[in-house]
């Protein structure tokens, strides 16, 4: 059975801190990691989609990092903002032939203005 | 931009009602999914399709049926809805090798 996992569950910051958060998943056969922010009454949307070992991407104040030997990926947020308040998912895709992805169960983000 | 679209953002239905959740997206996107958000649990997939009339059981099947008459519609049916179902549920479609996900807002379905 394959298995995500996200840390923390909840996180409640205050404006202008730095943040970050895991998702941890299996090391083999991997073949990509999601990001995804979804705001309360709003869609899910696509922050990163990452492939490589050692892959950071950057989008404004989030970043991400991917370890694919060791199977976990970091997602950081920058001065956080009260707009950032949102659940973070992560999803993981292995080599499989199929599009299916596994979420984790998500990390909700609160920022105190 | 890729839009989504679910039918109903809130629905409240009686045990045991037959009830369709529709989703329509305009991109022409070849996979569709039916996922369900319960509390503590992540996003489970409960069917996807992969192309017209084509469809695959994701991991929580049980209680559902789809159907994909259209590329750009994909349906969920719940056949007997029972007070279990109660949960959010969310339409997503991708193009054939490409990711990410692009959502729809989501239906919030009450069985009572």
């Amino acid at each position: 059975i394959l298995n995500v996992e996200q840390s923390p569950q909840s996180l409640h910051v205050q404006e202008g801190d730095s943040t970050n958060f895991t998702c941890s998943f299996p090391s083999s056969n991997f073949y990509a990691l999601h990001w995804y922010r979804w705001e309360t009454a709003k869609s899910p949307e696509a922050l990163f989609v990452m492939t490589l070992n050692g892959d950071e991407k950057k989008k404004g104040r989030i970043s991400a990092t991917l370890n694919t030997k060791e199977g976990y990926s970091y997602l950081y947020i920058k001065g956080s903002q009260p707009e950032d308040s949102a659940t973070y998912l992560c999803a993981f895709k292995n080599g499989g032939a199929t599009n299916k992805l596994i979420f984790g169960t998500g990390t909700l983000l609160a920022v105190q203005p | 931009d890729v839009k989504v679209t679910q039918s109903s953002r809130y629905l409240v239905k009686r045990t045991g009602e037959k009830v369709f959740l529709e989703c329509v997206q305009d991109m022409d996107h070849e996979n569709m999914f039916w996922y369900r958000q319960d509390p503590g649990l992540g996003l489970r997939l409960i069917y996807f399709s992969y192309d017209v009339k084509m469809k695959e059981k994701g991991d929580i099947p049980e209680g559902y049926s789809v159907s994909r008459e259209k590329k750009e519609r994909f349906s969920l049916i719940l056949e007997s809805a029972s007070t279990n179902q109660t949960s959010m549920y969310l339409c997503a479609s991708t193009p054939t090798g490409g990711p990410p996900l692009h959502f729809g807002n989501g239906t919030r379905l009450t069985v009572t």
